[in-house]
């Protein structure tokens, strides 16, 4: 069971928005710490999408985009294209574990 | 070019050690948090250790006493021995190079290719 929760599995025709939600606790996200975004395609290593809530990395298209609440934080994507089918994880620091968690990750099929 | 090359994956029994390493180029690992991070077949990622740019370490609880992080600044190179390896650490360790802008905020900016460690016996 991950500190950080998401969707296990998420899908969405091409061209179309989709939002993977990330959850957490007072002890991580609702404690203002950041959080941060990953892709990983199958058989490849994992890529960082967004830092910092909402920091793109020089290279990463615009089309993702990454928001924070009080209590949980998203990355949306929007114009999906079949090469962003992949596993996602946020990612965050749990002061309780002393220690930095992701979550279980959200696997986005592109219908 | 930022490039990570983990070697020293392999087969251990439980019990047995390994020595992973990674050589970093494009930059100095002197300079960067560097981290491991794991994952388990099929499963997500986990986070496995750090060692700041002062040297500090930082490990998971499931690691703490059993692996230990270390720099070789004049190689530009950074090894993981994991000692006391028991079944549930099969994975494919990533070497990373992590960052911050604000303390504990720290993500990983890049990351190896992996190295895969099996135990069993």
């Amino acid at each position: 069971q991950s500190v950080l929760t998401q969707p296990p599995s998420m899908s969405g025709a091409p061209g179309q928005r989709v939002t993977i939600s990330c959850t957490g606790s007072s002890s991580n996200i609702w404690a203002a710490y950041d959080v941060h975004w990953y892709q990983q395609v199958p058989g490849t290593a994992p890529k960082l999408l967004i830092y910092d809530n909402t920091n793109r990395p020089s290279g990463v298209p615009d089309r993702f985009s990454g928001s924070k609440s009080a209590t949980s934080a998203s990355l949306a994507i929007t114009g999906l294209q079949a090469e962003d089918e992949a596993d996602y994880y946020c990612q965050s620091y749990d002061s309780s574990l002393s220690s930095w968690v992701f979550g279980g990750g959200t696997k986005l099929t592109v219908l | 070019e930022v490039q990570l090359v983990e070697t020293g994956g392999g087969l251990s029994q439980p019990g047995g050690s390994l020595r992973l390493s990674c050589a970093a180029s494009g930059f100095g690992v002197s300079s960067y948090y560097m981290s491991w991070v794991r994952q388990a077949p099929g499963k997500g990622l986990e986070w496995v250790s750090f060692i700041s740019t002062t040297g500090t370490t930082y490990y998971a609880d499931p690691m703490k006493g059993r692996f230990t992080i270390s720099r070789d600044n004049s190689k530009n190179t950074v090894s993981l021995q994991a000692n006391t390896l028991r079944a549930e650490d099969t994975a494919v360790y990533y070497c990373a190079r992590a960052q911050y802008n604000v303390w504990p905020n720290v993500f990983v900016d890049f990351w190896g290719q992996g190295t895969l460690v099996t135990v069993s016996s």
